[in-house]
């Protein structure tokens, strides 16, 4: 069964800290990796990962993806409050471009 | 340029009525996906259509559910005779092409009293 699995469940940082989140995945015919932001309301993208070892950067948020070892990783440095949110991880299949989803990691960054 | 937009944004219905949720796809996309969220689970895929076409509904449930993407309109994902386990919050996404980025709407939170 396709399935996706993030890590921790959840997180509680002080403003400033660095935060790793961790996805892992097992999913037929991988095409890509997706990152997003849920807040209360839509899931916003944050990244697409579709090669292995290559860092992808926007401001505070990288993410990388290892085909070998079958999993990704969202890294965010000096966090802000605003950072706080649940960050879903998917697994896009080519052929029937469904995205698989992980529960996701809820992030909170206090003051 | 607008996103993707659902509506209704909440919508409550009582055990057998029907419920019809709405999404308009970004400006440019013909590519559109329904998923469901349960309360503390991950967004489970449900039907990605294109325009007048199915092209895959393995998490679609067997009865009472069905969608459509007609030429003109929004996408329209119907529940017939709603049950209190229909209960969720449903997302419409939607992308330009295959395989291209997929980019959410507010969702619509379904409430079966």
């Amino acid at each position: 069964e396709d399935k996706v699995v993030q890590s921790p469940l959840s997180l509680v940082v002080h403003e400033g800290d660095t935060v790793t989140l961790n996805c892992s995945y097992e999913v037929t015919n991988f095409r890509s990796l997706l990152w997003y932001k849920q807040e209360k309301k839509a899931p916003t993208f944050l990244f697409m990962l579709t090669s292995s070892g290559i860092e992808k950067k926007s401001g505070r948020l990288s993410s990388i993806l290892d085909k070998k070892e079958l999993f990704s990783i969202l890294n965010i440095t000096a966090t802000q409050t605003g950072d706080s949110a649940v960050y879903l991880c998917a697994a896009a299949q080519g052929g029937s471009e469904k995205l698989v989803f992980g529960k996701g990691t809820k992030l909170t960054v206090n003051p | 340029n607008a996103g993707v937009m659902q509506n209704p944004r909440h919508l409550v219905r009582r055990r057998g009525q029907e419920a019809r949720l709405r999404c308009s796809p970004m400006k440019g996309h013909s590519h559109v996906y329904w998923y469901r969220q349960l309360p503390e689970e991950g967004l489970k895929f449900m039907v990605y259509l294109q325009k007048e076409n199915i092209i895959d509904e393995s998490g679609m449930p067997k009865e009472r559910f069905s969608a459509e993407f007609p030429k003109e309109g929004p996408s329209i994902l119907r529940i017939q005779q709603v049950v209190r386990g229909d209960s969720a919050a449903y997302f419409c996404a939607s992308s330009q092409d295959r395989g291209e980025t997929q980019y959410f709407g507010p969702g619509t939170r379904l409430l079966v009293l």
